[in-house]
């Protein structure tokens, strides 16, 4: 399973954009590159999942380089209620299988 | 539509003895998965279910078990519990031919 390094924390301010990257020089060909988000005392929450270059949703984009050995989570325009801890996963594909990997994830904090 | 629900959301119990945590999947959902979640080791995969057939398997003692019904719902159950087996379980379900988790509240199991 390919394993990933995340920051442990990071800090930022309400309105800006946060980058969080990701490594997993291990992953397979197969792999896709998920994001999740907790808050405290509630489940993970799917955030986006890409394979390669980039993919954007209603609240996030993933940067995926060509070598693929990196990922970078990007929020724009943070508030207070995006402080969560951040899960970087790589894993099977969609329908094959379920084996995923948790990090130890990134703590953001977000002040005023 | 009902998320994935989970009972119960929080137990005590002691050394020694045996728990079943139950878990309802998002409806037309089959595919059931566990996670345990302690400070210390982070979230870790525990097995994953679908169509009632254990599919993968995390790296936990023979202790911990499951099992999948027809109508998708899964138990786990942990026997002769030791105090290292205090954590959240978390119970996630996902359509087929998605690698999207959809995350119950979790169960938060003591053992004193």
């Amino acid at each position: 399973l390919a394993k990933t390094t995340q920051p442990i924390s990071m800090d930022s301010y309400e309105g800006q954009e946060v980058n969080i990257t990701c490594s997993h020089n291990n992953i397979a060909t197969n792999d896709y590159i998920t994001w999740y988000q907790q808050f405290p005392s509630q489940g993970p929450r799917f955030i986006i999942q890409g394979y390669k270059t980039k993919v954007t949703n209603e609240v996030a984009s993933l940067f995926i380089p060509a070598d693929r050995k990196s990922s970078t989570l990007s929020l724009p325009r943070v508030s207070l209620s995006d402080t969560a801890v951040y899960y970087c996963l790589v894993g099977a594909p969609p329908g094959g299988g379920n084996k995923l990997t948790f990090g130890t994830g990134t703590q953001l904090k977000v002040e005023l | 539509k009902a998320g994935v629900t989970q009972t119960p959301r929080y137990l005590i119990k002691t050394r020694g003895q045996q728990v079943t945590l139950s878990c309802s999947p998002i409806s037309g959902h089959r595919s059931v998965s566990w996670y345990q979640q302690t400070p210390g080791q982070g979230l870790q995969f525990l097995f994953e279910y679908f169509s009632e057939t254990q599919r993968n398997k995390g790296n936990f003692p023979g202790r911990f078990s499951g099992r999948q019904f027809s109508n998708s719902r899964s138990e786990m159950n942990v026997s002769t519990l030791e105090l290292g087996d205090s954590a959240l379980y978390l119970c996630a379900s996902r359509t087929s031919g998605s690698n999207e988790q959809f995350f119950g509240p979790g169960t938060r199991l003591t053992v004193l």
